[in-house]
């Protein structure tokens, strides 16, 4: 089956840097690659997706690209605040298929 | 729109007791999931739902787990009994159509204590 390696676990940003979050998966049929916003007490959101025919997505200060070539895709934060502190997952799907989630990155913007 | 309910919130029993955790989606979503997601873990799929059809429950413990869709709308998820290991924060998430690329809304969770 998928599996989806993230990293880092935890990443320390002041407000205003950029945050890099990274992911691989293991399967190079998987399609479908989403970010989901996890903050605390709550159930993660969606926050950008991306489809395996498109390389990078943008939605004002969150990117995503996508190497399908290396099976990896990383999330890009600009200008983080404090309320962008939170757990974010990745994860992986192909057709039917439910999402894997990787472990999860807890990131913590410092004001 | 409403978004996707659960309940308890929190619930914290003994080992060996039984617990049930519900599940009411978004409105018109088809597909019902039940993740459970361990601390400092992603979520793991335990059972998907289509209407009330189980597609896929290939990692459900079926041995103390279960869990139906009445009626292709609420969820019942249920430990009986109950192991330590079982102490887990239970997501209930759904999507209108079962196609992975169809976002998946989730809600709070149910935050599970097994002593």
């Amino acid at each position: 089956g998928e599996n989806v390696e993230q990293h880092p676990s935890t990443l320390s940003v002041q407000e205003g840097d950029s945050a890099v979050i990274k992911c691989t998966y293991s399967d190079s049929a998987s399609n479908y690659f989403p970010w989901y916003k996890q903050e605390l007490g709550k159930g993660p959101q969606l926050i950008i997706d991306i489809r395996s025919n498109v390389g990078e997505k943008k939605d004002q200060r969150i990117a995503v690209t996508l190497n399908k070539t290396a099976k990896h895709f990383s999330l890009h934060i600009t200008e983080t605040q404090p309320e962008d502190s939170a757990v974010y997952f990745c994860a992986a799907s192909k057709g039917y298929s439910t999402l894997t989630f990787g472990k999860g990155t807890m990131l913590l913007v410092s004001p | 729109e409403a978004g996707v309910a659960q309940s308890p919130r929190y619930k914290i029993i003994e080992k060996r007791q039984s617990v049930a955790f519900w599940c009411n989606p978004i409105s018109g979503h088809a597909t019902l999931y039940w993740y459970q997601q361990i601390l400092g873990q992603g979520p793991k799929l335990l059972i998907q739902f289509q209407n009330n059809g189980v597609v896929d429950d290939s990692q459900l413990p079926k041995d103390r787990f279960s869990a139906e869709r009445l009626k292709g709308v609420d969820s019942t998820l249920k430990i009986q009994p109950a192991k330590l290991e079982d102490s887990a924060v239970y997501l209930c998430a759904s999507s209108s159509q079962r196609v992975s690329t169809d976002t998946q809304y989730f809600g709070p969770g149910t935050r599970l204590t097994v002593l």
